[in-house]
């Protein structure tokens, strides 16, 4: 069975880093490129980070560029956001998303959430 | 970056009905769309790829088509747990992009 379980979420304040963990089972993890999409309370999606399944390429959403570092580790079935100089805007929940081979989020982890706050 | 528009807001229907959601891509996606369904508290649940197939588990009564820019999910006969808010999502291009979700509510 897949499983993607999230962690780090926390209180943080602006300008503030932590780091989003993201442990993956199930599936190898490897052969997968992965994402994160974050949900603001109360509204949509949105794509936040993408790694490719070796992790030698990254992309980022714009809102997020020069500030967050997605990556991960094949030898332990993680993977990471790093995330710095964090504003009111990034509070949100935080979520994991395997890409599927035909390219799609087919499974996700429950979410952590992020609130960035004085 | 593409955007993605949904309508309606919000959808009012009764369990027997039949539900028509739109998205509509700025620019053309080809056919690089997916559906999403999100029940408060969980995590989005993959419906619809690539336009018009059924993700694993997926009931019959949930189809997608459009190509291009103008989809549609439709969802043939409403059962109570269908009643949730349905994101649309393309993969044509990047930044991967939402759109700003349906809800589909018990009328």
């Amino acid at each position: 069975e897949v499983q993607l379980v999230e962690s780090g979420g926390g209180l943080v304040q602006p300008g503030g880093s932590l780091r989003l963990s993201c442990a993956a089972s199930g599936f190898t993890f490897s052969s997968s490129a992965m994402h994160w999409v974050r949900q603001a309370p109360g509204k949509g999606l949105e794509y936040v980070s993408a790694i490719t399944n070796s992790g030698g390429s990254t992309f980022y959403a714009n809102s997020v560029k020069g500030r967050f570092t997605i990556s991960r580790d094949n030898s332990k079935n993680t993977l990471s956001l790093q995330m710095g100089s964090l504003r009111a805007e990034d509070t949100a929940v935080y979520y994991c998303a395997r890409i599927s081979v035909s390219g799609w989020y087919d499974y996700w982890g429950q979410g952590t959430l992020v609130t960035v706050s004085s | 970056e593409i955007v993605l528009t949904q309508s309606p807001a919000t959808l009012s229907l009764s369990p027997g009905e039949r539900a028509t959601l739109s998205c509509r891509a700025s620019q053309s996606v080809s056919s690089y769309l997916a559906w999403y369904q999100q029940k408060p508290g969980q995590a989005p649940r993959l419906v619809i790829h690539d336009a018009s197939n059924r993700a694993t588990g997926i009931p019959a009564r949930f189809s997608g088509s459009g190509s291009g820019t103008d989809f549609t999910l439709t969802i043939s006969s409403l059962e109570p747990e269908d009643f949730a808010v349905y994101y649309c999502q393309q993969r044509s291009d990047w930044p991967r992009t939402f759109g700003q979700g349906t809800k589909l509510e018990i009328k």
